[in-house]
């Protein structure tokens, strides 16, 4: 039972336009959330991450958005810069408690097209 | 200050074998998590280890099991090795496994012949 999902395994992007990545999760306890970018035979690195109390965060080219009602939320890029062609994982947890334990989803392929 | 180092970089072994992997944290940083990715699964949790105790342990089989070492270094231990067990063994490092992001390592590709 995948508590968070990624439904799209890759998404084509032109240079310079938006790319949206999309997340569902099913647990109501999550209550932070992350997104990493992971390049091939690297470990994934932190993007970007939001808490359950806001529902937008932003850091440069990267907005976070969460929608707790219908339990998602999506990554914007903007502008794509052929850079970013990575994969990005979703990842949930629940902050209470001291242990940090990561639900991730299967990840979405970017190709961001020169 | 130097990243979170994972070694070997690639193992191979055969069924029925054991494996142990390794894990030096960011200087300082106490937490020390383990993540299996295989493909189209995403990052799996194996287990979290502070202070030398593990805290959290994920839905994985007595057969994978770690400890961790008073200078927060961890190990990762596998015993007799499945086929299934081939994946991308990820080992993260936080400051307290609290409210705060993870650094990943490098990660040991290991494969089960």
């Amino acid at each position: 039972d995948q508590q968070v999902k990624q439904n799209s395994p890759s998404l084509s992007v032109q240079e310079g336009r938006i790319s949206i990545l999309n997340c569902d999760y099913t647990n109501s306890m999550f209550d932070y959330f992350l997104w990493y970018k992971k390049y091939p035979a690297e470990g994934p690195t932190f993007l970007i991450s939001i808490s359950s109390i806001k529902d937008k965060n932003e850091d440069g080219r990267f907005t976070v958005f969460l929608n707790k009602s219908a339990k998602h939320l999506s990554l914007h890029i903007v502008p794509s810069q052929p850079g970013d062609s990575a994969v990005y994982f979703c990842a949930a947890a629940i902050s209470s408690g001291s242990a940090r334990q990561l639900t991730f989803g299967s990840g979405t392929q970017l190709t961001v097209l020169p | 200050k130097a990243g979170v180092t994972q070694t070997p970089r690639y193992l191979i072994k055969t069924r029925g074998q054991q494996v142990t992997l390794s894990c030096s944290p960011i200087s300082g940083h106490r937490s020390v998590s383990w993540y299996q990715q295989t493909p189209g699964q995403g990052l799996q949790f194996l287990f979290e280890y502070f202070s030398e105790t593990q805290r959290n342990k994920g839905n994985f089989p007595g057969r994978f099991s770690g400890r961790q070492f008073s200078n927060s270094r961890s190990e990762m231990n596998v015993s007799t090795l499945e086929l299934g067990d081939s994946a991308l063994y990820l080992c993260a490092s936080s400051a307290s496994g609290g409210n705060e992001k993870l650094f990943f390592g490098s990660g040991t590709q290991l494969s089960v012949l």
